[in-house]
């Protein structure tokens, strides 16, 4: 049974670019949470999603953030025009219903040249 | 949002010793984690501790609910369990609260 699997690994952007981020969940996990980790850092809680629906966006920041989860296919974390400020470690965790107990992935490492 | 502080920051420990980690948290929670970030930088999730005790091989956890704190256990530390232990609190599943972390450095 595979784990969260996140990929790519490390991503590298110019300022202005787009940058894409997916998430596999584990099998049988229908929650999926983003989180991310700036250096030094603990990690910020960004969306929570299931099948389609947008649970909780709290932490999104406001602009050029935007993140899905659709019925087929890994969750994607979609950052427009990014910016130096976007350079940290993207985080996606899943938990079956009916348990809160999160697996991680690897992360995603994006730097912002 | 929920205010979690752990402590100590940093810890240095000779292999063999035990050490006790702490988490106190500023609110009521029903949920409530404890990771360990490995010098790779993945995350495990060592407990689902919202209360009472855990124990998983060298490791323990204790959360008291009503007095806002949990603690993490380390016994017997070895070289691999260097890296950062991150306490995480919440209301639900939904959003979770991370401490800055207590990086633990073990020595042979």
């Amino acid at each position: 049974n595979a784990g969260v699997m996140q990929n790519p690994r490390h991503l590298v952007r110019r300022r202005g670019q787009e940058a894409r981020l997916r998430c596999s969940p584990m099998k049988g996990h229908s929650h999926v949470y983003w989180y991310r980790q700036l250096p030094e850092e603990g990690l910020k809680f960004m969306v929570y999603l299931q099948k389609e629906n947008i649970i909780d966006e709290s932490g999104m920041p406001k602009e050029r953030f935007s993140a899905e989860f659709p019925k087929e296919g890994p969750s994607i974390l979609r950052i427009q025009q990014v910016v130096r400020g976007d350079s940290a470690a993207y985080f996606c965790a899943s938990s079956p219903t009916g348990y809160p107990g999160y697996t991680f992935g690897s992360g995603t490492r994006l730097t912002v040249v | 949002g929920i205010q979690v502080e752990q402590s100590p920051p940093d810890l240095i420990l000779q292999e063999g010793a035990n050490s006790t980690l702490r988490c106190n948290f500023s609110d009521s929670v029903n949920n409530l984690q404890w990771f360990h970030q490995n010098p790779w930088g993945q995350l495990i999730n060592l407990f689902y501790i919202p209360s009472g005790t855990k124990q998983n091989g060298r490791l323990s956890a204790t959360t008291v609910a009503t007095e806002r704190y949990s603690l993490l256990y380390i016994s017997s530390s070895q070289t691999t369990d260097s890296g950062v232990y991150f306490c995480a609190v919440g209301g639900g599943a939904n959003n979770l609260f991370f401490g800055t972390g207590t990086r633990l450095t073990v020595i042979p």
